[in-house]
């Protein structure tokens, strides 16, 4: 029961270099979702994929970029890390309509 | 303005105590609408979705005021295990988009 899997856990970047942090879910959801939290804020939506093939943005897009790989996977993509990009990221994942969002554990990122 | 909003507290109650937050949307087609509980340093767990005609689970009651655009959330007789950051999540066409969160301390 594996859930939502995210990796890595933990990753600290200098400014400029790029990374990929990885999302998978195992229980046939149609969407996923990646979100950022910084300390005492709440979570603010980054990208999204309603469905396989399909990615939108949300509200704080900007220095990211994502691919729905298939249905399972979703990945989010740091092109050139600045240190405004430390937070801790949390993928979901969700069925249609009206049900909730599924978490994964989170990846605690740093940017030097 | 933002699209879901949510005072930041913290309500600081002691054991027993009765406590209500509100969340308001500025979106009025939103379709579903959630509450979250998220302890420090973990991801957010569902605590109860929010049905039109109300709904509760145990010490929790979830309201939806469509007309008014907010939904709430009711803790009755607080324990100090609810200690939690309370978060409110509303869908607007998958749009999945959270409040800033309510911060709970329940005191012995």
């Amino acid at each position: 029961n594996a859930g939502v899997t995210q990796t890595p856990k933990f990753q600290v970047l200098k400014t400029g270099q790029s990374m990929t942090l990885q999302c998978a879910q195992d229980m046939n959801h149609n969407s996923m979702y990646w979100y950022r939290q910084d300390p005492g804020m709440g979570l603010r939506l980054i990208y999204y994929s309603a469905s396989e093939g399909t990615t939108d943005k949300g509200e704080v897009p900007n220095g990211y970029n994502v691919s729905r790989l298939n249905k399972r996977e979703f990945s989010l993509r740091l092109e050139s890390a600045a240190p405004s990009q430390t937070s801790v990221y949390f993928c979901a994942s969700r069925e249609v309509g009206n049900s909730p969002l599924h978490f994964g554990n989170g990846t605690r990122l740093t940017v030097t | 303005r933002k699209e879901v909003e949510q005072d930041p507290g913290p309500f600081n109650v002691p054991e027993g105590a009765t406590v209500a937050f509100n969340c308001t949307y500025s979106n009025s087609a939103s379709q579903s609408f959630f509450w979250y509980r998220q302890d420090c340093r973990k991801e957010p767990k569902l605590l109860m979705s929010v049905y039109s005609s109300g709904n509760e689970d145990g010490r929790f009651t979830a309201q939806l005021n469509r007309a008014s655009q907010y939904i709430s959330l009711l803790i009755r007789d607080s324990k100090l295990s609810d200690s939690a950051t309370y978060l409110c999540v509303v869908n607007n066409n998958n749009d999945m988009r959270f409040g800033a969160g309510t911060r709970l301390t329940v005191k012995p």
